[in-house]
């Protein structure tokens, strides 16, 4: 399907196991954003990626590691899950052109529970 | 530090009845300004943004927006809630960051519900 999608929708895991969550797009989107959304605090940036191989700390980096070796797909690693980081998980791309308002388009998100 | 805050957490409005929420950014510039709304399970939709110009912006679904620059606000309205609106609402400020990664810093949301 034509969009912006993230599996698995909902996972829980216990503190100390890694867990990856992934972001699937099909529009070609230079940029690729992770958010958490917490209770409080709206959307924190977490990294966002301008290109493949290009990724940069948002305001919340600690205990998240990115990669993008491919445009199309931004996976999030929580490599030692703590239970501060059950949250709902959202990621997001934008075009990138130069010159304009670059929208960012979000995914459905993933809803996290470390226990 | 910058900020956006939406200062209600959760408003209650009967169906038909209007509706305004409220936003108000900490920055020293004009910002880009959006509004996005959460339904349930789902990912976040853009309601409407504004970037300059014409001081009240139209969205979807019939929202409309105001920019007071005096007031650093940027107020969504809607004359005439339908029981579909019930959803969450953010408020969001572009901070124009430096070339085309636009960083988008959200407000805490506020939780609409509709009452038949």
């Amino acid at each position: 399907d034509a969009g912006i999608t993230q599996s698995p929708r909902y996972k829980i895991t216990e503190t100390g196991r890694q867990v990856t969550l992934m972001c699937h797009q099909t529009w070609s989107h230079s940029y690729m954003f992770w958010y958490r959304q917490d209770l409080g605090h709206g959307l924190r940036l977490i990294y966002y990626s301008a290109a493949a191989d290009i990724t940069d700390k948002g305001e919340v980096p600690d205990g998240y590691v990115v990669s993008r070796s491919k445009t199309e797909n931004f996976p999030l690693t929580l490599e030692s899950a703590t239970r501060s980081q059950t949250s709902v998980y959202f990621c997001a791309s934008s075009t990138g052109l130069v010159g304009t308002y670059n929208e960012q388009f979000f995914g459905p998100g993933t809803r996290l529970t470390v226990l | 530090a910058q900020s956006v805050t939406q200062p209600d957490i959760h408003i209650t409005v009967s169906e038909g009845a209007s509706l305004e929420l409220r936003c108000n950014y900490s920055y020293g510039a004009t910002p880009y300004l959006f509004w996005y709304v959460q339904s349930p399970g789902q990912g976040l939709q853009l309601l409407l943004k504004y970037f300059s110009g014409d001081t009240l912006v139209q969205g979807i679904k019939g929202f409309e927006a105001e920019f007071k620059r005096s007031q650093s606000s940027f107020n969504l309205r809607k004359p005439s809630v339908h029981w579909s609106d019930a959803a969450e609402y953010f408020c969001a400020v572009d901070l124009l960051s430096s070339g085309s990664a636009r960083q988008l810093t959200f407000g805490s949301g506020t939780q609409l519900t509709v009452l038949p």
